[in-house]
């Protein structure tokens, strides 16, 4: 079945440059997803990219898709204290319902 | 609402009760799906709505799980005889609508509430 890989920890100082890596194995994927999930919160939908797509951009958020290798990254630039969360890659297939497939999420520190 | 309410946000019991756990979804979302998520776990899908109809029960970790949706709107999810092991936060997630065809991102993103946290002790 689908499964979808991820670190379980990041640790940066804040200032510096996040990346979250995710590889899934579902090559029909089409909706690839970025949730965060802050402390006693649900998940908040970050950002989201298509599998014809290589890159998305959103401010300080950066997603790079290698669809070849089946892996997804999330950059967070200018890293924050307020960025400080567990981050949650995420895909789901083009037809039928969504039936979404998370990862385990990796959990991002920011060191002040 | 604006946006997807749970409740209880808590919730403690003693092994071997039964809990009810309730989900209302952002209104005109016809979808609505139930997750769990234990502590160093991933999210565990549970159970799907489409409608009031649920077409993917697949989740559900044994027969003490149930969960049903009435007028399109409001779930619930109960758990029968809890066990220790059902200790977890339960997610509740709603999206506009599904098909078997591509459609609009707005209308497939799934927008989750807070979740209950459930202790059995």
């Amino acid at each position: 079945g689908e499964d979808v890989e991820q670190s379980l920890f990041l640790s940066v100082r804040e200032g510096d440059s996040s990346v979250i890596n995710c590889t899934y194995t579902d090559s029909s994927s089409t909706y690839l997803y970025w949730y965060k999930q802050e402390p006693g919160a649900g998940l908040q939908l970050l950002t989201y990219i298509f599998s014809n797509m290589d890159m998305k951009q959103d401010q300080r958020l950066t997603v790079l898709l290698n669809k070849k290798d089946k892996h997804l990254s999330l950059r967070i630039a200018d890293t924050q204290t307020g960025d400080s969360a567990i981050y949650f890659c995420a895909e789901s297939p083009p037809v039928g319902y969504q039936k979404v497939t998370f990862g385990i999420g990796t959990k991002l520190q920011v060191i002040p | 609402g604006a946006g997807v309410s749970q409740s209880p946000s808590n919730k403690v019991t003693e092994k071997g009760k039964d809990v009810e756990l309730r989900c209302d979804p952002i209104s005109g979302h016809t979808a609505l799906y139930w997750y769990r998520q234990s502590l160093g776990q991933g999210l565990e899908f549970l159970i799907y709505f489409q409608g009031n109809s649920a077409p993917d029960k697949s989740g559900l970790p044994s027969d003490r799980f149930s969960a049903e949706r009435t007028g399109g709107s409001v779930s619930t999810l109960t758990i029968q005889r809890t066990q220790q092991e059902d200790s977890a936060v339960y997610l509740c997630a709603s999206s506009f609508k599904t098909s078997g065809r591509y459609l609009p991102m707005y209308q497939e993103t799934q927008y989750f509430g807070p979740g209950t946290r459930l202790l059995v002790l």
